[in-house]
């Protein structure tokens, strides 16, 4: 079982918006700034799509956000296109004894 | 542009231990401003945190692994290790090495290396 919980799965239509939630604990998701989101295409490397829970790395287009709220991470995409169908994961720094944890992942699925 | 590349054995028995070597090119393993790491999925799963370092040696580990865990760097080759001892079925997995930032994101993700376990 992982650290955060993340909905197995999660679907829309081109041009809708989807939310993938990432709920913790105050240990770690609402305990630190350090929330981080992959996206892993099937068979391919996961990718960094933010971190520091709000932060972009160049490249990913700004129809992704990240917020948070208490113990509950969030990742909207927005406008959703086909390439957006893939796993997502969340991630969260989780303190000294257990420095970092992952969600068990999302699969997104564009209809 | 930092690539990093894992290599090792792809087959490991059980009860015997899993090494793998993460080269980095493109930059300097001596960065202050990052830190190494391994990422691992197992098969149609998710994934799971083994350890990370420091280039100066400070390590950090998974509690659930921690008692087979030795992460290492070595500054000379410009590359860090993993090994993962007592290996059992439940090991086999994609490793990825990482590139670690300060707040805990990985940014540069190595292409994986499939490690199965079995004899």
């Amino acid at each position: 079982q992982s650290a955060l919980t993340q909905p197995r799965s999660v679907s829309g239509s081109p041009g809708q918006s989807v939310t993938i939630s990432c709920t913790g604990s105050s240990s770690d998701v609402g305990g630190h700034n350090s929330v981080s989101w992959y996206q892993q295409h099937p068979g391919k490397v996961p990718k960094l799509i933010f971190y520091d829970v709000t932060k972009r790395p160049s490249g990913v287009p700004d129809r992704f956000s990240g917020s948070k709220s208490g113990n509950t991470a969030s990742l909207t995409i927005s406008g959703l296109q086909a390439e957006d169908e893939a796993d997502y994961y969340c991630c969260s720094y989780g303190g000294t004894y257990t420095p970092v944890v992952f969600g068990g992942g999302t699969r997104l699925t564009v209809l | 542009q930092l690539e990093l590349q894992e290599s090792g054995p792809g087959l490991v028995k059980p009860s015997e231990t899993l090494s793998l070597t993460c080269s980095v090119s493109g930059g300097s393993i001596i960065n202050y401003n990052y830190y190494w790491g391994w990422i691992r999925q197992p098969p149609g799963k998710g994934l799971e945190w083994i350890a990370s370092i420091y280039y100066s040696g400070n390590t950090y580990y998974s509690p659930s692994l921690k008692s087979r865990v030795t992460i290492s760097v070595d500054t000379s080759k410009n590359q860090f290790s993993l090994k993962l001892r007592s290996v059992t079925a439940s090991d086999t997995a994609v490793y990825y090495c990482v590139e670690m930032g300060t707040t805990w994101f990985f940014d540069y993700w190595g292409q994986g290396i499939l490690v199965t376990a079995s004899s």
